[in-house]
């Protein structure tokens, strides 16, 4: 299975910074990357898909960078609501596989 | 509006075997694919398998196989996942998620339905 490796595991940041999250591929994956947000007691939620196109609805302060093994999550400014936990999966193989996640904590 | 809602929590003990269903609605459930996530508490997500409801052709995590059954009844837009000879690590909050592909996002998702496995 390839693996997915997130960093780092946990950050605390205020609102109004700029946050990046990054997710590390154990092979290629191309850009068969997408990123969830969640919150607690609530299923995940579909930010960016394909490594960089944003989900219909969610708010343009999110953006997806990256390809082959190598991904970002960028939070331009920090919204109260933002505070959650986030999960990138990749898509390339039958075997989907996600990384461990990132908390991301108010300061 | 799409929806996907899923049956209610669960009690199990150790060796039963428990079948959460999925319905589906908003949507032709046999356009898109299913698949079965979990999360057990605290910790992350992990796939379990995939199901094509037009077919009911089915590809299950190896770690599942030979315990996980998906299926579908087309006729009532619903897809179920029943997982047997379940052990205490089976707790987990179990969600069934669409996408359009085999390997694509997931766009919906289910409520999630927990099953706790307790003697």
């Amino acid at each position: 299975d390839i693996q997915m490796t997130q960093s780092p595991s946990s950050l605390s940041a205020s609102v109004g910074d700029r946050v990046t999250i990054t997710c590390r591929a154990s092979q290629s994956i191309s850009s068969y990357l997408n990123w969830y947000q969640q919150k607690p007691g609530k299923a995940p939620k579909l930010l960016i898909y394909a490594a960089s196109s944003l989900q219909s609805g969610v708010p343009s302060r999110f953006s997806g960078r990256g390809s082959g093994t190598d991904f970002t999550l960028t939070i331009s400014s920090l919204q109260p609501e933002d505070f959650a936990t986030y999960y990138c999966q990749q898509s390339y193989s039958n075997s989907i596989t996600f990384g461990q996640g990132t908390r991301l904590e108010i300061k | 509006q799409v929806q996907l809602v899923q049956s209610g929590a669960e009690v199990k003990k150790p060796g039963a075997s428990v079948k959460v269903s999925c319905k589906a609605s908003g949507y032709t459930l046999t356009s898109y694919y299913m698949h079965w996530v979990r999360q057990a508490p605290g910790q992350g997500l992990e796939w379990m398998g995939i199901i094509n409801p037009s077919g009911g052709s089915t590809t299950y995590a190896q770690k599942f196989q030979g315990r996980v059954t998906m299926t579908r009844d087309t006729s009532t837009s619903t897809v179920y996942m029943e997982l047997s000879s379940l052990r205490s690590e089976d707790t987990a909050v179990y969600y069934c998620a669409r996408s359009y592909d085999t390997t694509a996002y997931y766009d919906y998702w289910g409520q999630g339905t927990l099953v706790t496995v307790s003697s």
